[in-house]
């Protein structure tokens, strides 16, 4: 019931194009949905958040879309980068409480020049 | 500036052999975490602590220890009996635990490789 599947497992989009990354939780008690994105030995750092109260949120080239019925939400990065080339991971907690994130597996992005 | 600094950067261990990794931070942060992150496993919770003196198992605590003796640091030992060791770790903090904001400052990560 903690899980986060996330797919696909990995990406290649070419520079210009839209990425598409999909997540899907099991507890229906999750109410923040952030996604955070990592280069080559770095840490991960946050991206975009989104609160269940919303079915959208942009920031610049990057929305994150949410269906709460579906129990699913998805990160599009349009126009994409080849500096955008990353593992983005999904992740979900209760906003109340005392609770840790679950985090998806992951997702390598390659965008080709 | 302020952020996370873990130490050092890539480890080598033998087998059998305890090893300590660092980790400070300089953010004012009450909580700290350390994941472990293998290739297409995500990030895996080991330990957390929202305060000092207190910490709590995360899901993959075997193997592993840790202790919160000052708010600025967060140091993980893996131990001999952890079955699997090679890995990258990293550690992250936040405000008063996950909770508020949601968001984790991270550091740059530890690579640890046993022989």
């Amino acid at each position: 019931q903690q899980q986060v599947k996330q797919s696909p497992q990995s990406l290649i989009v070419q520079k210009g194009g839209i990425s598409i990354i999909n997540c899907a939780y099991e507890n229906t008690a999750f109410d923040y949905f952030p996604w955070y994105q990592q280069f080559p030995g770095k840490g991960p750092a946050l991206l975009i958040a989104i609160r269940p109260d919303v079915s959208e949120k942009k920031e610049g080239r990057f929305t994150i879309s949410f269906n709460k019925s579906a129990k699913q939400f998805s990160l599009h990065i349009m126009d994409s980068q080849p500096g955008d080339s990353a593992t983005y991971f999904c992740a979900a907690t209760l906003n109340s409480g005392y609770s840790t994130l679950t985090f998806g597996k992951g997702t390598m992005l390659l965008v080709s020049p | 500036d302020g952020g996370i600094t873990q130490s050092p950067k890539y480890l080598f261990r033998k087998e059998g052999q305890n090893v300590t990794l660092s980790c400070e931070q300089n953010l004012n942060h009450d909580a700290m975490y350390w994941y472990r992150q293998d290739p297409g496993q995500g990030l895996r919770l080991i330990y957390y602590s929202q305060i000092v003196n207190d910490f709590q198992k995360g899901d993959i605590a075997e193997g592993y220890s840790v202790s919160r003796e000052k708010k600025e640091s967060f140091p993980l030992t893996v131990t001999s009996a952890q079955k699997n060791p090679t890995a990258f770790y990293l550690c992250a903090s936040s405000i008063k635990g996950q909770f508020n904001t949601g968001e984790l400052f991270f550091g740059e990560g530890s690579r640890l490789t046993v022989l």
